[in-house]
């Protein structure tokens, strides 16, 4: 998985309570970003971080926010989970925007 | 090619067979394409990508093509093995602004191998 960790790899929570998903690379990266991945969908893109603490929104951002406090680790927060955030969780990585990316194992979200 | 639905269209081949699985963009402005292969329970691993600016692109087993004129492009994997067996998915990158590129993902299509 291309230096790529994400903790925890699984979780099952309650609705409106705060979640943090971590991310961290090895590969000393710049850019780093979350998608989620539903059935029925591709994956579609969270938030992404162009540098330490850059980041900017993507396709799905409302009721997620993200941090990024060193070039290795990038931080996805559900402040209040709603059932609607179940689901699989990546993270990716790539050295230029324009690059491919690399994915991490990814971790699955349950809230009930 | 890429679905809208729920379900993933699905392609069965023998084991040994070459597989030929397709995939349909929409931004003609598109100039950079991946193709990634998901397991199980597992994250997408790289396969093979392609500029707009070539048409062919080989790898160890695995062709990509590109046709822009129609927007298509497709995966060809020769010699199809079991270990094959998973989704596989198209990405295409588009320039979106302020030095941004958007890459966007289809929904996959599930290659099965028949051993």
């Amino acid at each position: 998985d291309a230096g790529i960790t994400q903790s925890p790899r699984h979780k099952v929570t309650e609705t409106g309570t705060p979640v943090t998903l971590r991310c961290h690379q090895t590969e000393n990266h710049r850019y780093m970003y979350w998608y989620r991945q539903d059935p029925g969908h591709g994956l579609r893109l969270i938030h992404y971080s162009y540098g330490v603490k850059d980041t900017d929104k993507g396709e799905v951002s409302d009721g997620y926010s993200v941090s990024r406090s060193k070039t290795e680790d990038f931080l996805l927060t559900l402040e209040s989970a709603t059932s609607s955030q179940t689901s699989v969780y990546f993270c990716a990585i790539s050295v230029l925007q324009h690059n491919e990316q690399f994915f991490g194992p990814g971790t699955r979200l349950t809230v009930l | 090619g890429e679905s809208v639905g729920l379900h993933l269209p699905t392609l069965s081949v023998q084991e040994g067979d070459n597989s030929i699985i397709n995939c349909a963009y929409s931004n003609s402005a598109s100039d950079y394409f991946i193709w990634y292969k998901q397991e199980s329970g597992k994250g997408p691993q790289f396969i093979i990508d392609i500029r707009s600016n070539m048409d062919k692109r080989q790898g160890q087993r695995v062709t990509v093509l590109l046709n822009k004129t129609v927007k298509h492009l497709s995966l060809q994997i020769a010699a199809t093995q079991p270990g094959d067996s998973a989704v596989y998915f198209c990405a295409s990158s588009t320039y979106s602004g302020a030095g941004s590129y958007q890459l966007t993902f289809g929904k996959g299509t599930k290659l099965s191998v028949i051993p």
